[in-house]
């Protein structure tokens, strides 16, 4: 069983501060990671994608990939009250065979204090 | 450029009955997922449609099923509802099965 672990928290960090999220996974095949955003009462919705080691930022995100220890991190800086909401990290295997489920965290709550 | 579209967006059912759920991806994906959401388990993948095929399942009992129209529109069957079944049922859409993953807004299905 293919699996990803997040904290489920909740992080609590006060408005201005970098927020910190942190995911493994289990299958060393992986290959494509990602990083949803939801709100309570709504859909997931796409942040970040990430392929490769090392960083990789857009605007107030920074996604981190460290393939050898199968961790992979979403920074927020400046965090902003309207960035409350859980954070799923996502993972798909790599190519060949017939997985081509897309594995989801359980999430982590995070609360941004004004 | 319109979202994913799931209909309808609530429903309540009583235990025994079939329930069928409609999700149209973005135009011009022919991949669609669909995902069980509840708050113990988290996201769970059901099942994945590639240009009418099913391509991959997850771990759910056979009275999930589902299909996909050739114009990528794709449907979900649960059959004989379970209190268990009780959940945010999810769709997403991507342009091939291994592309970004983009929900539509779910439907949320509630059996009594």
């Amino acid at each position: 069983q293919k699996e990803v672990e997040q904290n489920s928290g909740p992080l609590s960090v006060p408005e201005g501060a970098i927020a910190s999220l942190n995911c493994t996974y289990s299958d060393r095949g992986s290959q494509s990671f990602f990083w949803y955003r939801q709100y309570s009462g709504k859909s997931p919705e796409l942040i970040m994608s990430i392929y490769s080691n090392g960083d990789k930022e857009d605007g107030r995100f920074t996604a981190q990939l460290n393939k050898a220890s199968q961790y992979v991190s979403l920074l927020i800086r400046d965090s902003q009250p309207s960035d409350s909401a859980t954070y799923l990290c996502a993972v798909r295997p790599g190519s060949g065979g017939s997985n081509y489920k897309l594995t989801f965290g359980k999430g982590t709550l995070l609360t941004v204090n004004p | 450029k319109a979202g994913v579209t799931q209909t309808p967006r609530y429903l309540i059912k009583t235990r025994g009955q079939q329930v069928t759920l409609s999700c149209s991806p973005i135009s011009g994906h022919r991949s669609v997922s669909w995902y069980q959401q509840t708050p113990g388990q988290g996201l769970q993948f059901l099942f994945e449609y590639f240009s009418e095929t099913q391509r991959n399942k997850g771990n759910f009992p056979g009275r999930f099923s589902g299909r996909q129209f050739s114009n990528s529109r794709s449907e979900m069957n649960v059959s004989t509802l379970e209190l268990g079944d009780s959940a945010l049922y999810l769709c997403a859409s991507s342009r091939d099965t291994n592309e970004k993953l983009f929900f539509g807004s779910g439907t949320q299905l509630s059996v009594l």
